[in-house]
């Protein structure tokens, strides 16, 4: 099946501590996103990529790092410097070519401990 | 700023009503208005993508429409199932493939 796939689904960090979150699909689409979810909130764009090797800051990257080797994977790290990590954090991914239609992963919950 | 608002933020309706979310956008330069659902912990399923050239889009019991020249969009969910409960968003694309979300309405639909 074609899709996104996002892993862990629930993770946990101590303070100082960076993690990393996996986003990976397979459904050949050029251009990746991570997005974070706060309760009563809409969706916020953290990094996007829209070609390998290539990334984007979006609105709230301070904090955030992220790779793209590959066209399939689009790393997500969390590091020390991001003060209040807890969150839902959503990968999405779509073409690249004009009236692109998104398709999202199932999340992963970070909270910190 | 680009902005999405949806109003109402939730919404109770017994079984079997039709009813409508609405959707506002402020970037008249807007590319594609897609609607998703989100169920509880879950990620985003997309429903309809509307590109700007449209007025609107229909898959099953759901139609939404789009009117630029008002910055406004409206999902319509006809006969609805307690199955349909779950939180609805809306967000706008102005060609650069990074979404712009609503806040999303509640939807709560009692047997």
């Amino acid at each position: 099946d074609g899709g996104i796939t996002q892993s862990p689904k629930y993770l946990f960090r101590k303070e100082g501590q960076n993690v990393t979150l996996s986003c990976e699909q397979n459904l050949n689409h050029d251009a990746m996103y991570w997005y974070r979810q706060d309760p009563g909130q809409g969706l916020r764009l953290i990094y996007y990529s829209q070609i390998v090797n290539d990334f984007q800051k979006g609105d709230i990257a301070e904090g955030y790092s992220v790779s793209r080797e590959k066209k399939e994977s689009f790393p997500l790290t969390v590091t020390s410097a991001q003060k209040n990590p807890t969150a839902f954090y959503l990968c999405a991914s779509s073409t690249n070519t004009g009236y692109t239609e998104a398709f999202f992963g199932q999340g992963t919950r970070l909270t910190v401990v | 700023k680009q902005e999405v608002t949806q109003i109402p933020a939730a919404l109770s309706v017994p079984e079997g009503e039709n009813l409508v979310l609405n959707c506002s956008f402020t970037d008249s330069a807007i590319y594609n208005l897609q609607w998703f659902r989100q169920d509880p912990g879950k990620g985003l399923t997309s429903l309809l993508l509307i590109q700007s050239s449209q007025r609107e889009q229909t898959s099953g019991r759901l139609n939404a429409s789009l009117d630029k020249s008002s910055g406004r969009s409206t999902l319509y969910i006809a006969a609805s199932q307690p199955g349909d409960s779950a939180t609805y968003l809306c967000a706008q694309d102005g060609n650069t493939g990074k979404l712009i979300f609503g806040q999303g309405t509640t939807l709560q639909v009692k047997p």
